[in-house]
């Protein structure tokens, strides 16, 4: 299985973009990129995925490498309660023709926003 | 959609005795899995449920079984509790064990084994 390696923490002023990094060299050609995020307890929320493309949601943007061994989540303009712990994992799916399914959480990046 | 419940929020139990965690879903999902989380660590897959009838384990299975007799519902029960299983416990479904998408959690139930 594709490991992640994030840093463990990070701070962004709030109203200035959050641009959290997560390195991914060993994902294979047929696994997606998700990001989840964790506020203070409670169960991990889905955030986005992508496979080669960059992707965009109203929540974030992810910016994934031409080689796919890296990617970075941005959060445009973050708030207060963006601070959270974040999680990069990497997960195949069947129509990709991958055969890692299990949705396995490393310990992510502790985002803090600051006023 | 309710989404993904848990029942109790909190419970304490008493080493030895067991007690059963209980989740549910409305969506329809074919995939379930109980997770743990412990103090300052990222999620360990407990069990997981491809569909009704169907269980495997994932990374931290002793010292807990599950049943799926239904596609709505997914119990985790803890035989003989233990203080090491103090923990916070997260349920999850996604509509398939294969496809793409969204995994959705429930809020936790926090146990402590004393």
């Amino acid at each position: 299985d594709a490991k992640t390696t994030q840093p463990p923490s990070m701070d962004c002023a709030e109203g200035r973009a959050a641009n959290l990094p997560c390195n991914h060299s060993t994902i294979s050609g047929n696994e997606y990129v998700y990001w989840y995020r964790q506020i203070h307890s409670q169960g991990p929320q889905y955030i986005i995925h992508g496979l080669k493309n960059n992707e965009t949601n109203e929540m974030a943007s992810l910016i994934i490498t031409e080689d796919r061994k890296s990617s970075t989540l941005i959060l445009p303009h973050a708030t207060l309660r963006d601070t959270a712990v974040y999680y990069c994992i990497v997960r195949g799916s069947k129509n990709s023709g991958g055969s890692n399914y299990k949705l396995t959480f490393g310990k992510g990046t502790l985002l803090t926003v600051n006023p | 959609n309710a989404g993904v419940t848990q029942t109790p929020k909190f419970q304490v139990l008493k080493t030895g005795q067991s007690m059963t965690l209980q989740c549910a879903q409305d969506m329809n999902h074919e995939y379930m899995s109980w997770y743990r989380q412990d103090p300052g660590m990222g999620l360990r897959l407990i069990h997981y449920s491809v569909g009704a009838g169907i269980t495997d384990q994932g990374e931290v299975p002793n010292g807990y079984n599950v049943s799926r007799s239904t596609t709505e519902d997914f119990p985790l029960r803890l035989l003989s509790a233990a203080p090491s299983q103090t923990s916070v416990y997260f349920c999850a479904s996604r509509p398939t064990w294969t496809g793409v998408g969204e995994q959705y959690f429930g809020p936790g139930t926090r146990l402590t084994v004393t």
